[in-house]
């Protein structure tokens, strides 16, 4: 069944360490996106891509990296400049079809030790 | 930019109808979307609309008036697992990869 896979589930970081989050798809979707929940908040945009090898800042991408060098592929690194990252990440993609739904990872979640 | 509000926390009971609404304002207008969330899991597909009107799926109607910025979900029927947050998203323009960008979302309880 083709899906998205993100892990791991939980995380959880040190202070002044980089985590990096993992985002697979088998979908064959050209455009891939990084969101964070906060409790009580809407998904807010931290990075996407469109295609392999490019990659654009969302609304709040400071602290946060990617990479886009797979089709299939679209980790997200925290980084120890994101002073508050405890959230819940959830990644997702579409076909190049704007009229389709995007489809969404099950999430990790993300809190300091 | 856009602003997409709704209400906060909707309580309504089981078997009735509610109706969940959403305002947005946005420079650039590519569909509106619901999807469901459960605590703790990710968002799940609900119902799109890109033209006014009304769009029903089963126990599920969307509604769209673009010259008002305005949509609703409707949920008929309702079951007790139907309480989640329901969460309003505007498809951007392609300046942002046509991001989604969401509301906060509407906390729906239904209680028996």
């Amino acid at each position: 069944d083709g899906g998205i896979t993100q892990s791991p589930k939980y995380l959880f970081r040190k202070e002044g360490q980089n985590v990096t989050l993992s985002c697979e798809q088998n979908l064959n979707h050209d455009a891939m996106y990084w969101y964070r929940q906060d409790p009580g908040q809407g998904l807010r945009l931290i990075y996407y891509s469109q295609i392999v090898n490019d990659f654009q800042k969302g609304d709040i991408a400071e602290g946060y990296s990617v990479s886009r060098e797979k089709k299939e592929s679209f980790p997200l690194t925290v980084t120890s400049a994101q002073k508050n990252p405890t959230a819940f990440y959830l990644c997702a993609s579409i076909s190049g079809q704007i009229n389709q739904p995007q489809h969404f990872g099950d999430g990790t979640r993300l809190s300091i030790l | 930019g856009q602003n997409i509000d709704q209400p906060t926390e909707m309580t309504a009971t089981e078997g009735a109808i509610v109706q969940i609404n959403c305002t947005y304002q946005t420079s650039g207008f590519n569909g509106l979307f619901w999807y469901q969330q459960h605590a703790g899991e990710a968002p799940t597909f609900l119902s799109y609309n890109v033209l006014d009107g009304l769009e029903e799926k089963g126990r599920f109607s969307s509604f769209l008036s673009r010259s008002k910025g305005y949509s609703y979900l409707l949920l008929k029927e309702l079951q007790m697992k139907d309480s989640a947050s329901y969460l309003c998203a505007v498809r951007a323009g392609s300046f942002v990869g046509y991001a989604l960008n969401f509301g906060k979302g509407t906390s729906l309880l239904v209680t028996p």
